[in-house]
């Protein structure tokens, strides 16, 4: 049973560019959360999302970043006009969305560089 | 949000059951307590997790104290490879969001 899948793993990006970041779920999971890590700190929730619909985008940034989950293929975090402060490693996690509290599985990460 | 604490850093002996502590003394009675561990920046693995009582898998097993505000996770045998960031972790759960959320955690430093 493969496990969360993030591509690409590394993702260099000139200020000013688009960065598309995609996640597949594990088999079975329609629920998909994506988290940034800056340099030295821990995780931070960015968005939760279910097919089609977005749940929860409190710890987007108000501008350039944007997600979704469409009915087919991963979701995708996008996110516009790089700066370099957007350098972090990316990483999605997904639950099987079917009970309260469920346990959220993380993929391997997508680290972002912003030259 | 119940928040939690945690020793920045702790060392234990190959072979030697390690003791993971963590406080969480404003935690209400519907909150999950979780612990997910980093190895070296790769995604965070999940380990263990609980309500109220304690619990054991493969990987470890999760000692809740009666009054839910501490818990202990316990590694029973640390290898090598059990060398990472701990995190221990209050679910907030509200209106469908689950969002995890990460504090510094504990360095776990498995020495040979």
């Amino acid at each position: 049973n493969a496990g969360v899948m993030q591509n690409p793993r590394h993702l260099v990006r000139r200020r000013g560019q688009e960065a598309r970041l995609r996640c597949s779920p594990m088999k079975g999971h329609s629920h998909v959360y994506w988290y940034r890590q800056l340099p030295e700190e821990g995780l931070k929730f960015m968005v939760y999302l279910q097919k089609e619909n977005i749940i929860d985008e409190s710890g987007m940034p108000k501008e350039r970043f944007s997600a979704e989950f469409p009915k087919e293929g991963p979701s995708i975090l996008r996110i516009q006009q790089v700066v370099r402060g957007d350098s972090a490693a990316y990483f999605c996690a997904s639950s099987p969305g079917t009970t309260r509290g469920e346990t959220q599985y993380f993929g391997p990460g997508t680290r972002l560089l912003v030259l | 949000d119940a928040k939690t604490t945690q020793p920045t850093s702790m060392d234990c002996a190959e072979g030697r059951a390690a003791n993971l502590p963590c406080n969480h003394s404003t935690i209400s009675g519907n909150e999950y307590v979780y612990w997910y561990r980093q190895i070296h920046s790769q995604g965070p693995q999940y380990i263990i997790h609980g309500l109220k009582n304690n619990e054991t898998n493969e990987m470890a097993s999760l000692i809740i104290t009666e009054d839910r505000k501490s818990s202990t996770l316990i590694l029973p045998h640390a290898t090598l490879r059990d060398t990472a960031v701990y995190y221990c972790i209050v679910l907030i759960a509200g209106a469908g969001s689950y969002q995890l959320t990460f504090g510094k955690g504990t360095k776990l430093s498995v020495i040979p």
